[in-house]
């Protein structure tokens, strides 16, 4: 079955530390994927996606995302964290059709 | 300014009473979709359209229905309102006329809705 999985339900960073952000996904056929992001009380918004153009994809804020095909993979990363970065971070996958497959979240945590 | 919005933000109603949630975009998209956003279940899609006047199930469509009309609305329709509905509600569009999972999707700013 096709499915996508963000690991860890809850990641805290230290500010200026890198950010990851796991999301995995199983399917037979090459996917679109994406990452959005929503802030408290706001929806979401596309941080990035990945349309086979590029397997190194950079999206808004410094944030990018590496498609890994052999280990099914599409992690989220920044180098540095910053505060305003503190908000839900959603992995989404199409498997080719007319709908998109979101994951469960991921909330993210900035210490000062 | 481009944009997805959706009447109400808020809605505190009982079961069984009749509501609907307002969906409207300026983007002239053909795609449109209804999620619900529950804690730890990520989003959801309940119906999504691909353009006007076709409509079709997502993942989680029962005790709701929507209609498309017109290109720029979609309303998400509940009919007898149940506690189990209770959650966040986003609309989002698309540009594509064809996959409307592989565009980027817009979202509108939630609609939290509690059935008591």
């Amino acid at each position: 079955a096709q499915s996508v999985t963000q690991l860890g339900s809850h990641v805290s960073v230290s500010e200026g530390a890198l950010v990851l952000l796991r999301c995995n996904y199983s399917s037979s056929v090459p996917p679109y994927l994406f990452w959005y992001v929503q802030y408290p009380n706001q929806g979401l918004q596309l941080l990035l996606k990945y349309t086979s153009a590029a397997t190194l994809v950079k999206g808004i804020n410094g944030f990018e995302a590496e498609f890994k095909k052999s280990e099914t993979s599409f992690h989220l990363t920044k180098p540095s964290a910053h505060m305003s970065d503190a908000a839900e971070y959603f992995c989404a996958v199409n498997f080719g059709n007319e709908k998109l497959t979101f994951g469960t979240g991921t909330r993210l945590t900035i210490i000062p | 300014e481009a944009q997805v919005t959706q009447n109400p933000r808020y809605l505190i109603t009982v079961t069984g009473k009749k509501l609907t949630v307002t969906c409207s975009q300026n983007m002239n998209h053909e795609y449109m979709s209804w999620y619900r956003q529950d804690p730890g279940l990520g989003l959801r899609q309940i119906y999504y359209s691909m353009n006007v006047e076709v409509t079709d199930k997502g993942d989680v469509p029962e005790g709701y229905k929507v209609s498309r009309k017109e290109k720029r609305n979609f309303p998400l329709i509940l009919e007898s309102p149940s506690p189990n509905q209770t959650s966040l509600y986003f609309c989002a569009s698309s540009p594509s006329t064809q996959m409307g999972g592989t565009d980027t999707q817009y979202f509108g700013p939630g609609t939290r809705l509690t059935v008591l």
